[in-house]
């Protein structure tokens, strides 16, 4: 089990707004990174920090943070976002150690 | 450009030990730690541990305390990591990842992936 949790599966419609949320004890110290991970290929980077998105990666993603949840959303879905996505940030250790969580699996529709 | 390269694709019995390389170009190496994170097929990602390429030091999932080392060769500007006492559920794909060492900002550039593949 992960200290992470998220949910196995979110579907949205072509253009539309979807929220993929993480939640975590740790997450009300220290904020989440989100991947993406397309079938096949390594993950990417697309949000980490408060709200900062890598060069290359589109407006659409933002990142959010409140309590123990931390979210991403994309806005206006395209297909291409169509993939797997993690977050992941410090455990509940306190030993500077990370943890993924269990993943998120994006239909888009 | 930025790049982590990872060795080639194994084959190892159960009880053996795997040793994967990462050598980074295009930064400087010691400036970022290197994050081994696993993914066991048709399942998630799993955080094994970092190293500290300018001081050496590591931190591990206490998941893989004991069986895993993660070392590094400043010279070439190359991470290791060994797995030893493999076990059938070890097989997967392995992936490096950097990180700023002055910032946690994410794993912003990640290896090709090394599977590993334990079988009898």
């Amino acid at each position: 089990s992960s200290e992470l949790t998220q949910d196995p599966a979110v579907s949205v419609a072509l253009g539309q707004t979807v929220r993929i949320t993480c939640q975590g004890d740790s997450l009300r110290s220290y904020y989440a990174s989100w991947y993406q991970q397309k079938p096949g290929q390594a993950p990417v980077l697309v949000i980490y920090g408060k709200n900062n998105r890598p060069s290359g990666i589109p407006d659409r993603f933002s990142g959010s943070s409140s309590g123990n949840t931390a979210s991403l959303t994309i806005t206006g879905a395209q297909a291409e976002d169509e993939a797997d996505y993690y977050c992941n940030s410090r455990d509940s250790s306190g030993n500077h150690r990370r943890v993924f969580g269990g993943g998120t699996k994006l239909t888009v529709l | 450009q930025v790049q982590l390269v990872q060795s080639g694709a194994e084959v190892k019995k159960p009880g053996a030990s795997v040793k994967v390389s990462c050598k980074a170009s295009g930064y400087t190496f010691t400036g970022y730690y290197m994050h081994w994170v696993r993914q066991a097929p048709g399942q998630g990602l799993e955080w094994m541990g970092w190293i500290n390429p300018n001081s050496g030091g590591t931190n591990y999932a206490q998941k893989f305390q004991g069986r895993v080392t993660m070392t590094r060769d400043t010279s070439i500007s190359t991470a290791y990591m060994e797995l030893s006492r493999l076990r059938s559920d070890d097989t997967a794909v392995y992936y490096c990842a950097r990180e700023p060492i002055v910032k946690e900002v994410g794993m912003d550039v990640w290896g090709q992936g090394t599977t590993v593949t334990v079988s009898s």
